[in-house]
């Protein structure tokens, strides 16, 4: 079985543009999750998507949003990138309910310049 | 408010040995899960286990064992004759049931074994 997969792997950008990062989850799965594993941050909850519905976020500004699409799969945009945006991006899927664990893909290396 | 806690930023044991991963959390839900997850250097975190808080009861997967102790507050994590490949950093995290629902993640151990 297919796990968890994102892309890009690796993503360079400019202060001031946008980015797109994209993540597949586990077929079944209907929940997407997105954090942010920034250098001696640890794991910084985003986002959490369920049925195509934006069910909870993190604390971070507005300018970090996303969607989830009927298939399941997610995109995460962060526009106006700031040079702390750096960090690798991690999706997880879980099936539907807060108690199942969540299954991770590979990560997004953004690196803002 | 939700926290959780890893003390222990960095440990360092020679293969063979045993070794206690400490977590300790905080919240004023009655109800809510923890988990640990192993983050080996490829990146990819791997769920390990989930405990909710109406299970107190201890479980050994192989070498892998859990002490949940909701006195203390605590969900160690023990691994019995270390091996190389164990080497990681390992997350402990919690998520409550209430109407916040954050997922939080303890800032994680980097567990080095040395051969």
């Amino acid at each position: 079985e297919a796990g968890v997969t994102q892309s890009p792997t690796h993503l360079i950008k400019t202060r001031g543009q946008q980015a797109t990062l994209r993540c597949s989850p586990i077929s079944g799965h209907t929940s997407v999750y997105w954090y942010q594993q920034a250098l001696g941050l640890g794991l910084q909850f985003l986002l959490w998507y369920d049925e195509g519905e934006e069910r909870n976020r993190g604390n971070f500004p507005p300018r970090f949003s996303g969607r989830q699409f009927p298939n399941y799969s997610s995109e995460l945009n962060v526009n106006a990138l700031e040079l702390e945006d750096s960090a690798l991006y991690l999706c997880a899927s879980s099936f539907r309910g807060r108690f199942y664990e969540q299954y991770f893909g590979p990560g997004t290396r953004l690196t803002v310049t | 408010a939700q926290k959780v806690t890893q003390a222990q930023t960095e440990i360092s044991v020679v293969e063979k040995e045993d070794v206690t991963l400490d977590c300790v959390y905080e919240t004023r839900d009655t109800t809510y899960y923890l988990f640990w997850y192993k983050q080996p250097p490829s990146g990819e975190l791997v769920f390990l286990i989930r405990r909710n808080s109406f299970d107190e009861q201890n479980e050994i997967s192989g070498r892998y064992s859990w002490n949940f102790q909701k006195s203390t507050s605590s969900f160690n994590f023990t691994i019995t004759a270390s091996q190389v490949v164990d080497s990681a950093v390992y997350f402990c995290a919690l998520r409550d049931m209430n109407r916040d629902d954050k997922i939080i993640f303890g800032k994680g151990t980097r567990l080095h074994i040395l051969p």
